[in-house]
């Protein structure tokens, strides 16, 4: 059973920093490409980032790039996410998704999603 | 990287279908046929119910359908049920690693 497990979210002052994590399991963690997607309040889902299977290929929205970093570790079936210099607009519910087709480099739409954890940038 | 369109709340009575409709552009939903819909109920994850733009993952109710035309995606429930309350989301693939997806519609069973 695929399972994906989040946490690291709390209140974080504007500025600050934060690293979100996902634990997975139940599948072949390496060999597929992983995804953060976000949820504020009032807001739709927004795409936030992805990263393949090896960890050596990652996208980002513009509204995250050169602040969140995507990173994996492979060995610890484990995803992360850091954040820097946040800001109010960043608070929201931050999902971890896995890829829908194995590959390494398949970006195809999630086809399962964590609960999330939830960031709050305020001060 | 702009949101796809969807409209903002749709609803119906018990037993009666509902469309929902995703706008894109050539760029994404009319480049790929790569439309996944998602249902999201409030503190659950969301759940696929649509993917490659009309597929249904096994063990999602048959009420559930996918189409698209050109730029515009729909998603079709019929035989409306309370517990089909939830938010809906559209996401396309939009090239390279990036995702797009709509802002959500929220469904009420009256």
């Amino acid at each position: 059973e695929v399972q994906l497990l989040e946490s690291g979210g709390g209140l974080v002052q504007p500025g600050g920093s934060l690293r979100l994590s996902c634990a997975a399991s139940g599948f072949t963690f390496s060999t597929y490409a992983m995804f953060w997607v976000r949820l504020a309040p009032g807001r739709g889902l927004e795409w936030v980032s992805s990263l393949s299977g090896t960890g050596g290929r990652s996208w980002y929205a513009d509204s995250v790039k050169g602040r969140f970093t995507m990173s994996r570790d492979n060995s610890k079936n484990t995803l992360y996410l850091y954040m820097n210099s946040l800001r109010a607009g960043d608070t929201a519910i931050y999902h971890c998704a896995k890829g829908q087709c194995s590959g390494g480099d398949c970006y195809r739409p999630p086809d399962f999603w964590g609960l999330g954890t939830l960031v709050t940038v305020s001060s | 990287q702009s949101a796809l369109t969807q409209p903002a709340s749709v609803s119906g009575s018990p037993g009666q279908s509902i469309t929902i409709s995703c706008a894109g552009t050539s760029s994404d939903i009319g480049n790929y046929n790569l439309v996944s819909w998602y249902q999201h109920h409030p503190v659950k994850a969301p759940k696929v119910i649509i993917f490659e733009d009309t597929k249904r993952p096994s063990g999602v109710s048959d009420r559930f359908s996918g189409s698209k035309s050109d730029n515009t995606a729909s998603l079709t429930i019929s035989g409306l049920q309370a517990e089909d309350e939830a938010d809906y989301y559209c996401c396309s693939y939009a090239g390279g690693g990036t995702l797009v997806f709509g802002g959500g519609t929220k469904l009420t069973v009256l």
